[in-house]
């Protein structure tokens, strides 16, 4: 079964720019989606098919992927940005949908 | 406004069953995939099962095949999942979701409905 690899942990100072990464075999050739989870909340889609932001949320999110490794790249990082977040693919060798283990993003 | 809405969670010993059950409304239910995805008690979100428009198509993750049934009702705007044979493992927030299909996201999510399996 397919496989996707997030770190479990990012930290980022007020301001900058975090990146989290999701690996997975040739998830280049697949359409990757993120999604951000505050505690006790369910999960909200920020980014779609590896770079497209669905409406309201802010420009400061962005996607790309290519080859071995999607990134979420998080610009002017404010504290509300803290929480985890999760990529998922759809796996079609075994139609079901597949999510990375998540990343606890911490703005410092 | 999209809304997603479970319920039916609940204790329940192993080896019991439940039925979870998501009202829907805001969007034409009837065109569209549903899925649910489960997060166990600190840990990250999994991928259960998801169902086509009609019914027609089902698919699960390997560990609830066998176990577990969704299916819909377009008519009532409802998803159910069926769940036997439980086990500890599980517990966890069951989150039904918008499916839109193959290479698209789940673009909206309800709150969650806590199971708990446990003697």
């Amino acid at each position: 079964s397919y496989e996707l690899t997030q770190p479990l942990s990012v930290s980022v100072a007020l301001g900058q720019t975090a990146r989290i990464t999701c690996g997975g075999n040739n998830i280049g050739s697949k359409n990757v989606h993120w999604y951000q989870q505050k505690p006790g909340q369910a999960p909200v889609l920020v980014i779609y098919r590896d770079s497209n932001r669905p409406s309201g949320i802010p420009e400061r999110f962005s996607g790309s992927n290519s080859g071995n490794t999607a990134t979420l790249t998080i610009s002017r990082a404010q504290a509300g940005d803290e929480a985890d977040y999760y990529c998922q693919v759809w796996d079609s060798s075994t139609a079901s949908g597949v999510f990375g283990g998540g990343t606890k993003l911490t703005v410092l | 406004e999209v809304q997603l809405v479970e319920s039916g969670g609940g204790l329940v010993q192993p080896g019991g069953s439940l039925r979870l059950s998501c009202a829907a409304s805001g969007f034409t239910f009837s065109s569209y995939w549903m899925s649910w995805v489960r997060q166990a008690p600190g840990k990250g979100l999994e991928w259960v099962a998801n169902i086509k428009q009609d019914g027609s198509e089902k698919y699960y993750v390997d560990s609830v095949k066998g176990r577990f049934t969704i299916s819909r009702d377009n008519a009532k705007n409802s998803l159910y999942l069926q769940m036997n044979s439980l086990r500890a493992e599980d517990t966890a927030v069951y989150y039904c979701a918008r499916d839109p299909g193959s290479s698209w996201p789940l673009d909206y999510w309800g709150q969650g409905t806590l199971v708990t399996v446990s003697s």
